[in-house]
């Protein structure tokens, strides 16, 4: 399958910092990638869909301000988590949807955020 | 809220087939059914995804019943790195944002020699 990958895989701050967060399809050009948080042992959450040139779309309850996503290329998503608080620690991964023929989302290995 | 059913646990033994079941019985024409899965602090991988007839890679068959409201996907000679949680997802393809995953909180499928 496609591959995507996530830098830092493992990232601690202090509090009142801002970390950013890259994702990367690596194999093919992805007009959509999505962000998504899993806390221990929760499922996925999704929080956001990011579209290549255009302002991302953010899901219920999640602050657009706080969590900055910008999709400036094909194959590249960022997300910025401004000012972190020990609340924001989490799994933070990315999807992108490879749109040929199988429409398939491929998952990035994910990033773990700790704020101290 | 996801539009599936899973069971939350399964165990399987080293060398047998995993069967893995999954209802969905309001599922639309339009959706396909998308098997994911998680090992333990690693992003999703996809395993196998179809919309009415069986499905089969290198990774799992896909068996979806005629009414399309369950399905079932097989593992078949389950070894210790299978154990993950399972995903089953329905999604629209192709589909703006329609097409976003949404996750329950799938079975965790624990291989044991």
């Amino acid at each position: 399958g496609a591959v995507v990958s996530q830098h830092p895989s493992r990232v601690i701050c202090k509090s009142g910092t801002s970390v950013k967060i890259e994702c990367r399809s690596l194999d093919f050009q992805a007009t959509t990638m999505f962000w998504y948080r899993q806390f221990p042992k929760q499922s996925l959450m999704l929080m956001a869909t990011s579209n290549e040139g255009s302002k991302a779309t953010y899901e219920q309850g999640v602050e657009k301000d706080k969590f900055l996503i910008n999709h400036a290329s094909l194959t590249l998503s960022t997300l910025t988590v401004t000012s972190a608080h020990p609340e924001d620690s989490s799994f933070y991964i990315c999807s992108a949807r490879d749109a040929g023929a199988t429409d398939t989302q491929y998952f990035g290995p994910g990033t773990r955020l700790t704020v101290l | 809220d996801a539009k599936t059913t899973q069971p939350p646990s399964m165990d399987c033994a080293e060398g047998r087939a995993a069967n893995l079941p999954c209802n969905h019985s309001t599922i639309s024409g339009n959706e396909y059914v998308y098997w994911y899965r998680q090992i333990h602090s690693q992003g999703p991988q996809y395993i196998i995804h179809g919309l009415k007839n069986n499905e089969t890679n290198e990774m799992a068959s896909l068996i979806i019943t005629e009414d399309r409201k369950s399905s079932t996907l097989i593992l078949p000679h389950a070894t210790l790195r299978d154990t993950a949680v399972y995903y089953c997802i329905v999604r629209v393809a192709l589909g703006g944002s329609q097409g976003n995953l949404i996750f329950g909180k799938g079975t965790k499928l624990s291989v044991k020699p």
